[in-house]
């Protein structure tokens, strides 16, 4: 069975430090990626998603960017954390013939102060 | 562009009560609709989906029929009970995306 890990689960870095989330995937191969994020009080915004290796479409400009080293590895970065980069995020994959689908990893809540 | 359009929350129901969060949407193509549950400190799990007009997608009792002449997808549930408590995500995946478009979620408080 597919399983997705995210880590760390709980995240507290200064502004302007650096930041950096994994995502890994377990049990399929060619996973469509996707980290969402959702910010206090609303709902879940698309922030990256991937297709394959190396291939990152950003949907929304921001302070972040996203990579894809591995088939199965998604990473989530900044340079430079701003107050506003406070959330909730999310890993999500989807593959084979429901890739309408989308399964969600537990979440890393990031606190930035 | 795509939207969903869901009920503001917070919902209070005493347990056993009928449950109906309302859900609308806009799109260009021909979506898929999902019903996402998020419970308390975890991340999202398919509750259920329904891709095409007039199918009703259903599991742990809920229930939601794709209305194309309305736009809706209604979760609905007969008799809720106190481990329903979570916050509800309506979304859509239109024709030829590869990405969810959420609502804002809708938090169900079901109290004993």
């Amino acid at each position: 069975s597919q399983t997705i890990h995210q880590w760390p689960a709980t995240l507290v870095q200064p502004v302007g430090s650096p930041l950096s989330l994994e995502c890994t995937v377990e049990g399929t191969s060619n996973p469509n990626l996707y980290w969402y994020r959702q910010a206090a009080g609303r709902g879940l915004q698309l922030l990256f998603y991937s297709v394959g290796i190396g291939q990152i479409s950003s949907e929304v400009p921001q302070n972040l960017s996203a990579s894809r080293p591995q088939d199965r590895q998604f990473i989530l970065s900044s340079k430079k954390l701003l107050l506003s980069d406070s959330g909730f995020y999310l890993c999500a994959w989807s593959a084979g013939t429901s890739i309408d689908t989308q399964y969600f990893g537990p979440g890393t809540r990031l606190t930035v102060l | 562009g795509d939207s969903v359009t869901q009920m503001e929350g917070p919902v209070t129901l005493s347990e056993e009560a009928f449950l109906t969060i309302n859900c609308t949407y806009t799109a260009t193509g021909y979506p898929s609709l999902f019903w996402y549950v998020q419970y308390p400190g975890e991340g999202l799990q398919l509750l259920l989906k329904a891709t095409k007009a007039d199918d009703k997608g259903s599991n742990k009792g809920f229930e939601a029929t794709y209305r194309k002449e309305t736009t809706s997808f209604h979760l609905e549930k007969g008799s809720v009970q106190v481990s329903d408590s979570a916050v509800y995500f309506c979304a859509l995946m239109d024709t030829g995306r590869r990405a969810l478009t959420f609502g804002s979620g809708t938090r169900l408080q079901v109290q004993p």
